[in-house]
């Protein structure tokens, strides 16, 4: 399809594994963001990326968590030693590189639930 | 620091009763963008519309409006003769005006339509 793309879209593991959610972006859109959703936070920044930029980390909860873009398009989110807080809908979104704020398109999301 | 209330946890109206979604915001920009994002059950992030702080007219699309009011930080989302598909919740959000950056989203308001 042409919009974003994520995977798994559920993934259950035990508390202290670590996990990998991959993000395939529109084609064409050089900006990737990570948000968080979850019960009682709403939804928060993670990271993003820019083109060739180094990516912005701010959000980032913890050092377990990172992310990585390569050849500027497939994005993958790590969390280390996961923890029973980190559960969550993780979404990614792109947007195109245009003058002002463009819209960001969201992907379906990968439901993440640590036992 | 920028900031988006959605003091509306939950609404609930009978099919084709008028709704108002509200949205405050707090930037200290003096440019921004605002949004509204919709959230039907199956789980994905709709993009709606985009508001440049430049620009306070009033947007009409179909039974959708948005009332900017930029004296009194609102940006506020109408949905006129609700029906049932329009359950969802519906996200308000702020970004910069330059460059993509990331979303801050408000908490979200609950909308269930009756029929």
């Amino acid at each position: 399809g042409a919009g974003v793309s994520q995977s798994p879209s559920n993934k259950v593991t035990e508390k202290g594994k670590d996990v990998e959610l991959r993000c395939d972006p529109i084609s064409g859109h050089t900006a990737l963001y990570w948000y968080r959703q979850s019960l009682g936070q709403g939804l928060e920044f993670l990271i993003y990326f820019q083109g060739n930029s180094a990516p912005d980390k701010s959000g980032l909860p913890s050092d377990r968590f990172s992310a990585e873009r390569t050849g500027g398009s497939v994005s993958t989110l790590t969390i280390q030693r996961t923890q029973q807080e980190d559960s969550a809908v993780y979404l990614c979104a792109s947007s195109l590189q245009r003058n002002g704020n463009q819209p960001q398109h969201f992907g379906d999301g990968t439901r993440l639930s640590i036992l | 620091a920028q900031k988006v209330t959605q003091a509306q946890t939950e609404i609930s109206v009978v099919e084709k009763e008028d709704v108002t979604l509200d949205c405050v915001y707090e930037t200290r920009d003096t440019t921004y963008y605002l949004f509204w994002y919709k959230q039907p059950p199956s789980g994905e992030l709709v993009f709606l519309i985009r508001r440049n702080s430049f620009d306070e007219q009033n947007e009409i699309s179909g039974r959708y409006s948005w009332n900017f009011q930029k004296s009194t930080s609102s940006f506020n989302f109408t949905i006129t003769a609700s029906q049932v598909v329009d359950s969802a919740v519906y996200f308000c959000a702020l970004s910069a005006h330059s460059g993509n950056t990331p979303l801050v989203f408000g908490k979200g308001t609950r909308l269930s339509v009756i029929a």
